[in-house]
């Protein structure tokens, strides 16, 4: 079983629709975070969370909002999706303890494609 | 993605070297990483590179980091259709220890 696992993997909706992407892990690592990729731009940051009680906004936040339900869930939400939301976004965890802030390895789940009509 | 550039596409024969290139702008950046992304799935981390080192060579993989003109490099040796992916350059930026990533290098390997 994946590590981090985003549910669902592929999606396709119509304009102003609600959309939610989850993503759970078992790492039991403290940091999540949630980045869109889109082709020629790599990936960038939505929004990311140090621990349950903290969420903090990343470079493209407007448009999305988050909730960290628990330490193992994150889940990134659209309120009213729009075309140029469409894109593969990804889940991805860090170890807040010393030795993985140094190397800075973070922990992709599969994706999840989304396509907004 | 801005601050950190790398080129888009990069196609290889089977056998010889890869080499991807970066420059990112951050020179307070500590630790500088290669990903990796296979079709249909997430990144994977490849290797990365302290800032106070030049070279780091692991197996087929030699990066090199030359600080003062902010670029890394990636160099694959007898490069293999499995080396086929995404790789993409990312910094990790002192103050809030987030990563970066450039746009991605898509390799393409032929035979």
């Amino acid at each position: 079983d994946a590590d981090v696992t985003q549910t669902p993997r592929n999606r396709i909706t119509k304009t102003g629709k609600r959309i939610m992407l989850e993503c759970s892990q078992t790492k039991g690592h403290d940091r999540m975070y949630w980045y869109r990729q889109d082709p020629g731009l790599g990936l960038r940051l939505i929004y990311y969370s140090f621990d349950v009680k903290d969420i903090n906004k990343g470079e493209i936040s407007d448009g999305y909002s988050v909730s960290r339900q628990a330490q193992a869930k994150f889940s990134l939400s659209l309120e009213s999706a729009i075309p140029n939301q469409t894109a593969l976004y990804f889940c991805a965890t860090s170890d807040g303890q010393s030795s993985d802030r140094a190397t800075g390895e973070l922990f992709f789940g599969e994706g999840s494609r989304l396509t907004v009509l | 993605g801005e601050d950190v550039e790398q080129s888009l596409f990069l196609s290889v024969r089977e056998g010889d070297s890869s080499v991807i290139n970066c420059t990112y702008t951050d020179s307070s950046s500590t630790y500088l990483y290669w990903y990796k992304q296979e079709p249909g799935a997430g990144l994977q981390l490849l290797t990365y590179i302290f800032s106070n080192m030049d070279m780091k060579q692991d197996q087929r993989l030699t990066v090199l980091l030359n600080k003062k003109d902010k670029h890394l490099s990636l160099r694959i040796a007898d490069t293999q259709t499995g080396d086929s992916a995404i790789y993409f350059c990312a910094e990790i930026r002192a103050n809030d220890y987030k990563l970066s990533f450039g746009a991605g290098t898509t390799v393409t390997v032929r035979a």
